[in-house]
């Protein structure tokens, strides 16, 4: 499984855009780009995936460099309700499995 | 959205008795599941996958026959911590996921348990 490297921790002002930066310089071909969060004292939440091109949803959008060494999760507008510590992770192509790293703590502040 | 259950959410155990675990998908059948736990400050650790009427496969470095798991429906699996000591005291995290192991599988996580073993 392919390693990523994020910062430790990042600090955003409430209601403006946050972008949660990853390193995965050794992504095979056939994986994914996963982004979880989790809360204190609760089980991680999905956030968004993808693989080569960016992405968006209602809680987030996934931008993925070309060569796919790296990717940036895009919050548009933090609010206090999403401090938690974001989790990017190259998934396995052949079981499925995550392999968490130390992920971000994302401060909000009003 | 799926949901996954895990019950109990929190419990205290005396070292040397053994503490079932249940995780639950409510709403969509879970073909595979994976259990992690954390320690304080920590990131999560993969311990096993479980996938439904086969044995699980298990991390390197983590005890089979200490965490035993069971995946015997695709709503339930369960771990079982035997004879649990003071160092197993961690937060037990399930997950499920409804394909068996795609790269494009979405994980649903629960809620959590918190083990203290005094």
């Amino acid at each position: 499984d392919a390693k990523t490297t994020q910062p430790n921790s990042m600090e955003s002002n409430e209601e403006e855009p946050v972008h949660l930066p990853c390193n995965h310089s050794t992504i095979s071909g056939t994986d994914y780009i996963h982004w979880y969060r989790q809360l204190p004292s609760q089980g991680p939440e999905y956030v968004i995936h993808g693989l080569t091109s960016n992405v968006n949803n209602r809680m987030a959008s996934l931008a993925i460099a070309e060569d796919r060494k790296s990717s940036t999760l895009i919050l548009h507008r933090a609010t206090l309700r999403d401090a938690a510590v974001y989790y990017c992770i190259t998934g396995s192509s052949n079981t499925g499995k995550l392999i968490f790293g130390q992920g971000t703590t994302l401060q909000v502040k009003p | 959205g799926a949901v996954v259950s895990q019950h109990p959410s929190r419990v205290i155990c005396k070292s040397g008795t053994s503490v079932k675990i249940e995780c639950r998908s409510l709403d969509f059948q879970a073909t595979t599941m994976f259990w992690y736990r954390q320690f304080p400050k920590q990131s999560l650790m993969l311990m096993a996958t479980s996938n439904e009427g086969s044995k699980a496969t298990y991390e390197q470095g983590v005890e089979k026959d200490k965490f035993l798991i069971n995946h015997a429906s695709l709503t339930l699996s369960t771990l079982t911590v035997t004879s649990a000591h003071p160092e197993d005291s961690s937060f037990y995290i399930c997950s499920a996921s409804q394909d068996r192991g795609k790269a494009t599988d979405t994980q649903y996580f629960g809620p959590g348990t918190r083990l203290t073993v005094l």
